[in-house]
């Protein structure tokens, strides 16, 4: 069974402060990783996807890869309250060259809260 | 562009009925995924088509169904409706174009079975 581990939470980071997010997962074959942001009530959103090693950037937020570990983080960075949600990540087998392979496995979430 | 739409948004049934979901791709997205999110078991694939075929499947009973049109639209059925089937289903597009062929979630339906 390819499983994806986050930490539940609730994680809790002062506003201003960088708030981390850490994600394991079990497959080694797995090529592509996603975050995606989750408000209450509603579907979940992308924020980022990465597929090599090393740092990925955009604007506040940055995830790291690490496949060696099977280790994938987001960092955001000057945490607002509106970051305040849950967070998820998911993982896409197989290589990224592979047209056929659409299955996304997901993270339970971490939720996160900033506190003003 | 709009983004995916998903018919209806909320849903009462009770047991033994079956129930269809409609979702409708972004523009141009011919890849449609399922899957169902619950509070104990999270977001668990259900399948996903791709040019009105089937092309993975999660591990779901045979009551859980699905169908693609050729305008790229889904839907999904679930027949003799169990309680354990309440959750908010949700759809997925991807452009199918790697290295980019992120999923795009639409806003759900919430099914709820008395």
């Amino acid at each position: 069974q390819k499983e994806v581990e986050q930490n539940s939470g609730p994680l809790s980071v002062p506003e201003g402060a960088i708030a981390s997010l850490n994600c394991t997962y079990s497959d080694r074959g797995s090529q592509s990783f996603f975050w995606y942001r989750q408000y209450s009530g509603k579907s979940p959103e992308l924020i980022m996807f990465i597929y090599s090693n090393g740092d990925k950037e955009d604007g506040r937020f940055t995830a790291q890869l690490n496949k060696a570990s099977q280790y994938v983080s987001l960092l955001i960075r000057d945490s607002q309250p509106s970051d305040s949600a849950t967070y998820l990540c998911a993982v896409r087998e197989g290589a990224i060259s592979n047209f056929g392979n659409e299955k996304l496995t997901f993270g339970t979430g971490t939720r996160l809260t900033i506190i003003p | 562009k709009a983004g995916v739409t998903q018919t209806p948004r909320y849903l009462i049934k009770t047991r033994g009925q079956q129930v269809t979901l409609s979702c409708s791709p972004i523009s141009g997205h011919r890849s449609v995924s399922w899957y169902q999110q619950t509070p104990g078991q999270g977001l668990q694939f259900l399948f996903e088509y791709f040019s009105e075929t089937q092309r993975n499947k999660g591990n779901f009973p045979g009551r859980f169904s699905g169908r693609q049109f050729s305008n790229s639209r889904s839907e999904m059925n679930v027949s003799t409706l169990e309680l354990g089937d309440s959750a908010l289903y949700l759809c997925a597009s991807s452009s199918d174009r790697v290295p980019t062929d992120t999923q795009y979630f639409g806003p759900g339906t919430r099914l709820t079975v008395l």
